[in-house]
């Protein structure tokens, strides 16, 4: 089974701070996305990468952005944290026009 | 752009009782439509998916998704709610593309109660 790793389950940081959010994939997958989900808004994009090094942006990408140096790896960065990024983060990846595959999610809450 | 709605919320059923989840689209092209369930705690896993072959599409644990053009919907049915599927469930569409771009609904949450 494909296996998407998120590097941290809960996550509290400080105002101004930057935060790194690591997402890991084990089956070769070319496509890879960041979500983040709240409550009543579902989940909305925020950066999607098609390939090493290349990324667009989603829905919701101020704020934010991405790194992704090798294939497996896709991180997403706030450059300096702020109350209403406390959120839900979900990372996910997928090959083709086929499922995604979500990671169990960081719960980044910043104060 | 597409768009899904979710209709309600949260949504109370018994054991044993039918599951109705609803879920309508809005899209310019022919949509790939989705539902993805998400147990407390953990990601979300696909259920079933609609790419324009039959109308109803059957998914994992006993549930299935009628595609309706007429209405626009694409709902989520099963025949008889067991307690295990208490959980979210989010509807998505995406464009006819080579990979996956999804714009989710709000979710729905279902209850079961014994």
């Amino acid at each position: 089974d494909v296996k998407v790793t998120q590097s941290s389950r809960y996550l509290v940081k400080r105002t101004g701070e930057k935060v790194f959010l690591e997402c890991v994939q084990d089956m070769d997958h070319e496509n890879m996305f960041w979500y983040r989900q709240d409550p009543g808004l579902g989940l909305r994009l925020i950066y999607f990468s098609y390939d090493v090094k290349m990324k667009e942006k989603g829905d919701i990408p101020e704020g934010y952005s991405v790194s992704r140096e090798k294939k497996e790896r896709f991180s997403l960065i706030l450059e300096s944290a702020s109350t209403n990024q406390t959120s839900m983060y979900l990372c996910a990846s997928t090959q083709s026009n086929e499922k995604l595959f979500f990671g169990s999610g960081t719960q980044l809450s910043v104060l | 752009a597409q768009s899904v709605t979710q209709l309600g919320s949260h949504v109370s059923v018994s054991e044993g009782a039918l599951v109705l989840l609803r879920c309508n689209y809005s899209s310019s092209v022919p949509p790939y439509l989705f539902w993805y369930v998400q147990y407390p705690n953990q990601g979300l896993q696909l259920l079933l998916k609609y790419t324009s072959a039959a109308t109803l599409v059957k998914g994992i644990n006993g549930f299935e998704g009628e595609f309706k053009k007429s209405e626009t919907s694409f709902h989520l049915t099963k025949p008889s709610a067991h307690m295990s599927d208490a959980a979210e469930y989010f509807c998505a569409v995406s464009e006819n593309t080579g990979f996956q771009k999804l714009v989710f609904g709000t979710g729905t949450r279902l209850l079961v109660s014994p």
